[in-house]
């Protein structure tokens, strides 16, 4: 079955960019999509698509998706984006919906 | 705007039976695939199972089928979960979230409840 493999951890410091991997095989021909969960929330779509912002998801975060790795980009970093951060594509071959193992993302 | 909230969780043995609900507001319910996902305490996000907006297909993660039977009523607006035989790998948050496809499944989960806590031990 088609695995997605994400990093457990990123730190980033205030103000600068945190990058966040998933990869998978081939997974550039998958849609990826990205999702944000605080400590004792629900996770929120944050990137559909490899690149497409639902509204209110701000400018500073972006995907992109070539190859076998996909990204999710935070720029100008704040304490506000400390979260897990969880890849997600749907695997047409299995009908199923798959998740990363998930990055926890910390501004430090 | 979108709401969804779930409930049904328990403390419940193994072996035992449980059914989990999650009412929606805010969009057309029929028009819309609805999964579950879960999420073990302190682990990842997994996803169980997804019924078509008209009910009449289903998927599932491969070690809850034969297990769990997911199931709606579009004129209450209303998913559930019937979980079976429940096992102590089983403990997890529950989530019931609306798939971004409007009459057909989509690529991701748009909306997500605020989940519900299902505790599987003896």
């Amino acid at each position: 079955s088609y695995v997605l493999t994400q990093s457990p951890s990123v730190s980033v410091a205030p103000g600068k960019t945190a990058t966040i991997t998933c990869e998978g095989d081939n997974i550039g021909r998958k849609n990826v999509n990205w999702y944000q969960q605080k400590t004792g929330q629900a996770p929120i779509l944050v990137i559909s698509n490899d690149k497409d912002r639902p509204a209110g998801i701000p400018e500073r975060v972006s995907g992109s998706n070539s190859g076998n790795t996909a990204t999710l980009t935070i720029s100008r970093a704040e304490a506000g984006d400390e979260a897990d951060y969880f890849c997600q594509v749907w695997d047409a071959d299995s009908d199923h919906w798959l998740f990363g193992g998930g990055t926890g993302l910390t501004v430090l | 705007q979108v709401q969804l909230v779930e409930s049904g969780g328990s403390v419940v043995q193994p072996g035992t039976s449980l059914r989990l609900s999650c009412s929606a507001s805010g969009f057309s319910f029929s028009h819309y695939g609805m999964h579950w996902v879960r999420q073990p305490p302190g682990k990842g996000l997994e996803w169980v199972a997804v019924i078509w907006d008209d009910g009449r297909k289903e998927f599932y993660e491969e070690s809850v089928k034969g297990r769990f039977a997911i199931s709606r009523d579009n004129p209450k607006n209303t998913l559930y979960l019937q979980m079976n035989s429940l096992r102590p790998e089983d403990t997890a948050i529950y989530y019931c979230a609306r798939d971004s496809g409007f009459n057909s499944f989509g690529d991701y989960l748009a909306s997500w409840g605020q989940g519900t806590l299902v505790t599987v031990s003896s």
